[in-house]
Formats: C-alpha cells, sequence, structure tokens
C-alpha cells in the first residue's frame, strides 16, 4: 500500500515570509494528490488537489499555491504567509473515486 | 453538491461500552463510497471503515461496524467494547464515483473514553 511522507512536521514562520511543505508518496504511481488545512478545532478544508503532473484545481481562493512538478511530488506553498494561514496540514492521495484516500502525518504551521 | 452532517460536536463513553456516532448525507447519487476516519491526538488521518453503498451488508471492522441506511441517509459508527485508545476525533466523510471528485468531510465528532 502506498506511504505518505511529509516535511516539515513543525513549522513556525513570521508573517510575510513564504512557505514551502513537501509530500512525496511511495507504493504506487499516477496517484491523485491532495491538500487539506484543518485550522484549530474544525474540519478539513479541501485546498487543492491534482490528478497528474502539472495539473491542479485549487477549491478555495487564497494566499496558498500548489505544484505537482513530478508524478508522486506535491508541494504548497505561498510567497508571503498570513496569520490566518496558521494550521494543520494533510497530504492525502488515492488511485481514483473508488479507492480509499489516505493520510499523510501532517505538517503543523504556525505563522507568528 | 454532496453535503456531509455530523450532528455530534463531542461524545464520551466509559471504558468497555458501546458508543455510537451519527452521520447523515445529501445525495442525489445512487452509488458512492462512504467512510469513517479517526484522528487522534497526532493528528494524523486513520480509516477505520469503509463502506459502498451498493453493498447491502453493513461494513465491519472488528470493534467498528457501521449502521448503513441508504434511504435515511445515514451511515453511524458503533464501537463496542470502548478503549482509551479509541479517544479522538471522527470524521465522517462521502465520496462520490465520479471521475476524481475528492472527499467530502464531516465537521467530526470528539469523542472522549472515560476510565
Amino acid at each position: 500500500s502506498q506511504t505518505i511522507h511529509q516535511w516539515p512536521a513543525t513549522l513556525v514562520q513570521p508573517v510575510g515570509s513564504p512557505l514551502s511543505l513537501e509530500c512525496t508518496v511511495e507504493g504506487t504511481s499516477n496517484p491523485n494528490l491532495y491538500w487539506y488545512r484543518q485550522a484549530a478545532g474544525r474540519g478539513l478544508q479541501l485546498l487543492f488537489y491534482s490528478v497528474g503532473i502539472g495539473q491542479i484545481s485549487s477549491e478555495v481562493p487564497q494566499n496558498l499555491s500548489a505544484s505537482r512538478p513530478q508524478d508522486r511530488q506535491f508541494i504548497l506553498s505561498s510567497k508571503k504567509l498570513l496569520l490566518s494561514d496558521s494550521g494543520f496540514y494533510l497530504c492525502a492521495c488515492d488511485r481514483g473515486p473508488g479507492n480509499t484516500i489516505y493520510f499523510g502525518e501532517g505538517s503543523w504551521l504556525t505563522v507568528v | 453538491a454532496q453535503t456531509v452532517t455530523q450532528s455530534q460536536p463531542e461524545m464520551s463513553v466509559q471504558e468497555a461500552e458501546t458508543v455510537t456516532l451519527s452521520c447523515t448525507y445529501d445525495t442525489s447519487e445512487s452509488d458512492y463510497y462512504l467512510f469513517w476516519y479517526k484522528q487522534p491526538p497526532s493528528r494524523q488521518m486513520i480509516l477505520v471503515i469503509r463502506q459502498e453503498a451498493y453493498k447491502q451488508q453493513n461494513a465491519t471492522e472488528n470493534r467498528f461496524s457501521v449502521n448503513f441506511q441508504k434511504a435515511a441517509k445515514s451511515f453511524s459508527l458503533k464501537i463496542s467494547d470502548s478503549q482509551l485508545g479509541d479517544a479522538a476525533m471522527y470524521f465522517c466523510a462521502y465520496r462520490s464515483p465520479r471521475g476524481n471528485t475528492p472527499l467530502v468531510f464531516g465537521k467530526g465528532t470528539r469523542l472522549s473514553v472515560i476510565a
């Protein structure tokens, strides 16, 4: 089964600084990839998903962007972080609509 | 668009007892997938159980089982013989079979287990 790696696990960044969260997948090829955000005490919000290299769909207009430079690599970025970008970010993957979505360990981002 | 509703923000259960978490959803599709995910304090999302809508039989995984009522659009999770390690946030999720549509999550239920 697939394994999802995310890094860094924890990040504290000042307002206005850039961001790069990385996610890589092992054990499968051509996966669908997702970035979710979970604010403190709240549910999961889908930010981006990708069905292939260079193909990114954005669910919510925001200060963030995503890229998929390789089949099993998904990157979440920002040029200038806002306080509201703080939260827990989860990368996820699956192999199609009939398959279960699996999640990485997550990355804690605190913007100060 | 599909929506998922978890009406119980918090629940508690005594250790070794049984608890049921509620989930309802709204969809016009006849075929779909339903999931329960557990999020312990570590925050990683762990799949608990999965149900295909075309299957009438309720899914079961050890102490976890579901009561899937398709006509009522209800998908509750029953945890039997509750253990301290079951304490977590539980999320119900819906997935359409169409294309590459992502999961739709409920807002979650926080389960506490009392020793």
